[in-house]
């Protein structure tokens, strides 16, 4: 079982739209997670940290389900540039941040 | 503020050549991680260095190995070049060695093994 997994997509949306991404983790133990945006032929950029509790970053909510191992990113209101991979990244023990294979979005006009 | 700069921007080697990639932190990050991403692959984490020392290590040969040095700069060596490394190699930064502290990358050093 891989360490994060998540659907690879792509998901195709009109722009307005609202799209959720999942990502689940296989080590319990897992300390602090993130999403991460990547453009194409880009680097990795931090989208948005994820705590337990939830969090809202404009257009973008995170959330964490440390009983289900699983966590989620909501896009709503979508826009042409927020056409990207979406990377779901989780830190297990000793700093080892374990980046999922990503998930693609293309938001069409 | 200047963000991770790496060198070289791209690197081509022949099998069973050594290869030496650099990485220049955020000015005031302690930590230094290397990621290798192979084409249509995600991010595999390879090492992690904070204060000189390495930390972590993922699941890589001896034969990929590294430094960092007192100015938090970092090498990445890579000996006996084999043709499946060929591939980006992305080095980030970090504040501090904190769990939750979120990474920085550069722009990466694409690895061609010929």
């Amino acid at each position: 079982r891989k360490e994060v997994e998540q659907d690879p997509g792509p998901f195709n949306v009109p722009e307005g739209a609202t799209v959720a991404f999942n990502c689940t983790y296989s080590n319990s133990a897992s300390q602090s997670f993130f999403w991460y945006r990547q453009d194409c032929r880009k680097e990795p950029k931090l989208l948005m940290s994820v705590y337990s509790s939830g969090n809202e970053d404009g257009r973008f909510t995170a959330q964490l389900n440390r009983a289900s191992q699983y966590i989620s990113l909501l896009i709503r209101d979508s826009k042409l540039s927020d056409s990207a991979t979406y990377l779901c990244v989780v830190n297990e023990y000793g700093n080892k941040l374990v980046f999922g294979a990503g998930t693609i979005l293309r938001v069409k006009s | 503020e200047a963000g991770v700069t790496q060198s070289p921007t791209h690197l081509i080697k022949t099998r069973g050549q050594q290869a030496t990639l650099r990485c220049s932190p955020i000015s005031g990050h302690t930590s230094v991680y290397w990621y290798q991403q192979a084409l249509g692959l995600g991010l595999q984490f390879l090492l992690w260095y904070d204060e000189g020392e390495e930390r972590n290590r993922g699941n890589f040969p001896p034969r990929f190995s590294g430094r960092q040095f007192p100015n938090y700069s970092s090498e990445l060596n890579v000996n006996a070049l084999e043709l499946e490394d060929s591939a980006l190699y992305l080095c980030a930064s970090s504040l501090s060695s904190s769990y939750n502290s979120p990474l920085h990358f550069g722009n990466g050093t694409r690895l061609t093994v010929t």
